[in-house]
């Protein structure tokens, strides 16, 4: 158990939808970081956040959006699904929001039918 | 950009040892990670370069030359469960790029 929390574990929706995972960091640690894991693109970097701002930004469309909250959780949302959307979405956290070790929540898998 | 490149798959005998090959060009470079990923599952962090050399942990080793753009995992005694995908990471400009993992299987 890394620490880090990640809600829901799965999720079903249709095309066109809107939904919002959830991440809560290891106790301690400021940087959240989101990725996107498909089966022909591997683990893929989206956004970074540390402290409640905005540090990287990877591959993310603009389709998504993501925030950090005083508490430190952190939040992706995902609107007008597509099905190519369908993926594991992983949450990892880190101390210090520089190149950290970084320890992955189980991550919350998404099926856009 | 970035380019990390390792092999697809290796398979190897229980008890034996393994060496998975990492080479990356990117851009910029904080260190190299190694992380272990069982399928459906999280990665878990394994091992971190930042200085050339040889960094060993228990049953795992890994080594760096940052002028060669070159990085291995080596995995001694394997054991069943080592079973899964290895995947080599880059960090850089406060994130991590990814290889797409090395599938190792342990055969009895």
């Amino acid at each position: 158990d890394s620490g880090v929390t990640q809600t829901p574990k799965h999720l079903i929706t249709a095309t066109g939808q809107r939904v919002t995972l959830r991440c809560s960091p290891r106790s301690g640690d400021l940087s959240v970081y989101w990725y996107q894991q498909s089966l022909d693109q591997g683990l893929q970097f989206l956004i970074q956040y540390y402290n409640g701002e905005e540090r990287a930004k990877g591959n993310i469309l603009e389709r998504f959006s993501a925030q950090q909250f005083p508490d430190l959780h952190s939040e992706l949302n995902l609107s007008s699904l597509e099905l190519g959307d369908s993926a594991l979405y992983f949450c990892a956290s880190g101390q210090r929001g520089g190149t950290d070790t970084q320890y992955f929540g189980p991550g919350t898998r998404l099926t856009v039918l | 950009g970035q380019n990390i490149d390792q092999p697809t798959e290796m398979t190897a005998t229980e008890g034996a040892i393994v060496q998975i090959n990492c080479t990356y060009q990117t851009s910029g470079f904080n260190g190299l990670f190694w992380y272990q990923q069982h399928a459906g599952e999280a990665p878990t962090f394994l091992s971190y370069n930042v200085l050339d050399g040889l960094e060993e942990k228990g049953r795992f080793s890994s080594f760096l030359s940052r002028s060669k753009g070159y990085s291995y995992l080596l995995l001694k005694e394997l054991q069943m469960k080592d079973s899964a995908s290895y995947l080599c990471a880059v960090g850089n400009d406060y994130k991590l790029s990814f290889g797409a993992g090395t599938t190792v299987t342990v055969r009895a």
